[in-house]
C-alpha cells in the first residue's frame, strides 16, 4: 500500500530564510505523482507544486521547488525567501498511476510551518 | 475562473440525523473527489465521481454516499450521523484530461460538527 511520511510535525523559520519540508513515500508502482498542498487556518487546501515519477527535472513554481530523489523515495519541498503568509500546514500527497483512472490522493500527516518576523 | 465552491461552510447536526453537502467544481472540470479530514485520521479519500459515475471509493461505511449531476456538481450524503463523523469535508475537482499532471484543486471545505 502506498504511504506518505512527513516526520516534521512543526518547523520554525525566520522571514526571508529558506526552509525544507521533508516527505518520503512508499509505493510499488513505477508511475506516480507527488503533490504538495498548503492549508492555512481557513481550511482550504492550496495546490503548490507537482512532480511526476518520470520527470527528470525537479519541479519549480515561483518560490517553491521540489527536491525529488527517486532512489531515496523522497520529495522534499523547498520554500525560498519565506514570507509571513507562508505560515500554514503543508501536506505532501501521492497519486498512484499514470492514467486518469486513479484520482485518489494519499496524504501525509502534514508539517506546520511558522514564519517569524 | 472561479474556484471550487462548497456549501454550506459550517453545519451542526445531532447524532442520528443525516446531512447533505454540496460541491461545485471549477468550470470545465468533470471529476469531483471528496475527502474527510479529522485530527485523528488525517486526510482520507472518500470517493470520486466522474461523468455522474462513482469511479473510486475509499474505506468508509455505506452511510457515506454521493452523487454527481450532469453539470458536474456533486453532493455527498452522510446518514445516521455519529460523533466520529465530525470533520472537515473537502471537495476537489480535476479535469481528468492530462493523465500525468492532472491536479486536484480543493474547495474551502464544509466543517461538520455532530453533537
Amino acid at each position: 500500500a502506498q504511504k506518505i511520511t512527513q516526520t516534521q510535525p512543526g518547523m520554525f523559520v525566520q522571514e526571508k530564510e529558506a526552509v525544507t519540508l521533508d516527505c518520503t513515500y512508499d509505493t510499488s508502482d513505477q508511475s506516480y505523482g507527488l503533490f504538495w498542498y498548503k492549508q492555512p487556518s481557513s481550511g482550504e487546501m492550496i495546490f503548490l507544486i507537482y512532480q511526476g515519477s518520470y520527470d527528470e527535472q525537479n519541479a519549480t513554481e515561483g518560490r517553491y521547488s521540489l527536491n525529488f530523489q527517486k532512489a531515496r523515495k523522497s520529495a522534499n519541498l523547498v520554500i525560498s525567501a519565506s514570507q509571513l503568509g507562508d505560515s500554514a500546514m503543508y501536506f505532501c500527497a501521492m497519486r498512484e498511476g499514470r492514467n486518469t483512472g486513479f484520482q485518489k490522493l494519499v496524504f501525509g500527516t502534514g508539517t506546520r510551518l511558522l514564519v517569524s518576523p | 475562473k472561479a474556484g471550487v465552491t462548497q456549501t454550506p461552510r459550517y453545519l451542526i447536526k445531532t447524532r442520528g440525523q443525516q446531512v447533505t453537502l454540496s460541491c461545485s467544481p471549477i468550470s470545465g472540470h468533470r471529476s469531483v473527489s471528496w475527502y474527510q479530514q479529522t485530527p485523528g485520521q488525517g486526510l482520507q479519500f472518500l470517493f470520486e465521481y466522474f461523468s455522474e459515475t462513482q469511479r473510486n471509493k475509499g474505506n468508509f461505511p455505506g452511510r457515506f454516499s454521493g452523487r454527481q449531476f450532469s453539470n458536474s456538481r456533486s453532493e455527498m450524503n452522510v446518514s445516521t450521523l455519529e460523533l466520529g463523523d465530525s470533520a472537515l469535508y473537502l471537495c476537489a475537482s480535476s479535469s481528468r484530461v492530462a493523465a500525468s499532471t492532472d491536479t486536484q484543486y480543493f474547495g474551502p471545505g464544509t466543517r461538520l460538527t455532530v453533537l
